[in-house]
């Protein structure tokens, strides 16, 4: 058990709509990363927050936004869903930004 | 451009023969970390090893080794005696300080299939 908690672990949702997706980092991580996982893309680094203000972008679509709470949880948050968005999404955390990341089980993502 | 490039794209063996992953990463960053994750058929993703820039050190962690060489921008991953258990897929992964954000770009993965 990594010490990171995503929730759901499996959505399905239909094209058009709207999900939240929601992690909790390991106790005291300060650094939350989310990554998108799929069959033609791999791995892909979305986005991070240190400490409630966004660190870096990666390539995320303008349909996707996050935000971490003054708790340190996470949400990332996934609109006008296509077909194309199905994947795991990731979160992890880490307790500094040269630390090493542990990752969440993810959530898988059907959109329909 | 791909920074870090697994060629292997699947490799299967029977129990106990050693696995050799290979890991090339491309940076001119002369601050950065190299880390490899185990992804099960489960579907998380579970920590190996990090080594920074600095370490070229090999390292052994029981059945698992790593051979880092700067000069040939390489960070292999061996599994020795390799187990059914060790099915699963293998990504190499680079975060870079010169951005200071320290994001993780992952190689494509390598799966490796240990039959009994």
């Amino acid at each position: 058990d990594s010490g990171v908690t995503q929730t759901p672990k499996h959505l399905i949702t239909a094209t058009g709509q709207r999900v939240t997706l929601r992690c909790s980092p390991r106790s005291g991580d300060l650094s939350v990363y989310w990554y998108q996982q799929s069959l033609d893309q791999g791995l892909q680094f979305l986005i991070q927050y240190y400490n409630g203000e966004e660190r870096a972008k990666g390539n995320i679509l303008e349909r996707f936004s996050a935000q971490q709470f003054p708790d340190l949880h996470s949400e990332l948050n996934l609109s006008s869903l296509e077909l194309g968005d199905s994947a795991l999404y990731f979160c992890a955390s880490s307790g500094s930004l040269r630390a090493e990341a542990f990752f969440g089980q993810g959530t898988r993502l059907t959109v329909v | 451009a791909q920074k870090v490039t697994q060629a292997q794209t699947e490799i299967s063996v029977v129990e106990k023969e050693d696995v050799t992953l290979d890991c090339v990463y491309e940076t001119r960053d002369t601050t950065y970390y190299l880390f490899w994750y185990k992804q099960p058929p489960s579907g998380e993703l579970v920590f190996l090893i990090r080594r920074n820039s600095f370490d070229e050190q090999n390292e052994i962690s029981g059945r698992y080794s790593w051979n880092f060489q700067k000069s040939t921008s390489s960070f292999n991953f061996t599994i020795t005696a390799s187990q059914v258990v060790d099915s699963a897929v293998y990504f190499c992964a680079l975060s870079e300080g010169g951005s200071n954000d320290y994001k993780l770009s992952f190689g494509a993965g390598t799966t490796v299939t240990v039959r009994a």
